[in-house]
């Protein structure tokens, strides 16, 4: 299995509403990361996890909280967010090797903050 | 930002002919990885080169690395209509935990019939 799946696909809410999204992959990946990606721009870091624990936080802001709870498993909780935050968010997935580290991303999760 | 510039910004060609992008990043770099996004989409990864190597093919990729121009070029030779999609660079720095990728500006390729 080389996939990483994301749910949902689409997500629509309101700036008082709290939501995860999700993302999954089975290729006994170590390192697991999220991505904001507005349109015509390039993906940008938010979070890396290695070995199940935050390694990177690139200065996102509060109402983004992510959770690893193991290893096949990462979550990005929102809370009471703005329609600014409104993208595509990407999980990806890569082996844990010091570098050359190859990642596989995930479909995206498009957010659409009203 | 820490971003690296690719150009062109946007590239129309026509099948069968060959697309070159370029690619420039701003501090030393573990390895460079180019990779494709249609529209909306998850990105795939297509070739990765070392930060010790200066060329590496892939099927119809060629890529190339020149760490003192601090630059990559990702050439794809006979271009077919599926490889409509933006194409993004990305360096890789930092080790073990703070290994992460950069990713550059991004090239818009269409390939028309």
């Amino acid at each position: 299995d080389t996939e990483v799946t994301q749910t949902p696909k689409h997500l629509v809410m309101g700036m008082t509403n709290k939501k995860s999204l999700k993302c999954e992959q089975h290729m006994g990946h170590r390192a697991m990361y999220w991505y904001k990606q507005k349109a015509k721009k390039p993906p940008e870091l938010m979070f890396v996890y290695s070995y199940e624990k935050l390694s990177i936080n690139e200065s996102v802001p509060s109402r983004f909280s992510p959770e690893c709870p193991n290893s096949s498993l990462l979550n990005l909780h929102l809370h009471a967010l703005q329609p600014e935050d409104s993208a595509l968010y990407l999980c990806a997935s890569s082996h844990k090797t010091p570098f050359y580290n190859e990642q596989f991303f995930g479909p995206g999760t498009r957010l659409t903050v009203l | 930002s820490q971003q690296g510039e690719e150009d062109p910004q946007a590239l129309s060609i026509q099948e069968g002919e060959n697309a070159t992008m370029n690619c420039s990043y701003k501090t030393s770099i573990n390895n460079l990885q180019w990779y494709r996004q249609n529209s909306g989409r998850g990105l795939v990864h297509l070739i990765l080169i070392r930060s010790n190597e200066r060329e590496k093919h892939s099927g119809r990729l060629r890529v190339t690395l020149d760490t003192s121009k601090k630059s990559s070029s990702l050439l794809i030779t006979a271009s077919r209509a599926a490889d409509t999609a933006s194409y993004f660079c990305a360096t890789e720095g930092g080790t073990g935990t703070a290994s992460k990728l950069t990713f550059g500006t991004g090239t818009r390729l269409q390939v028309t019939l």
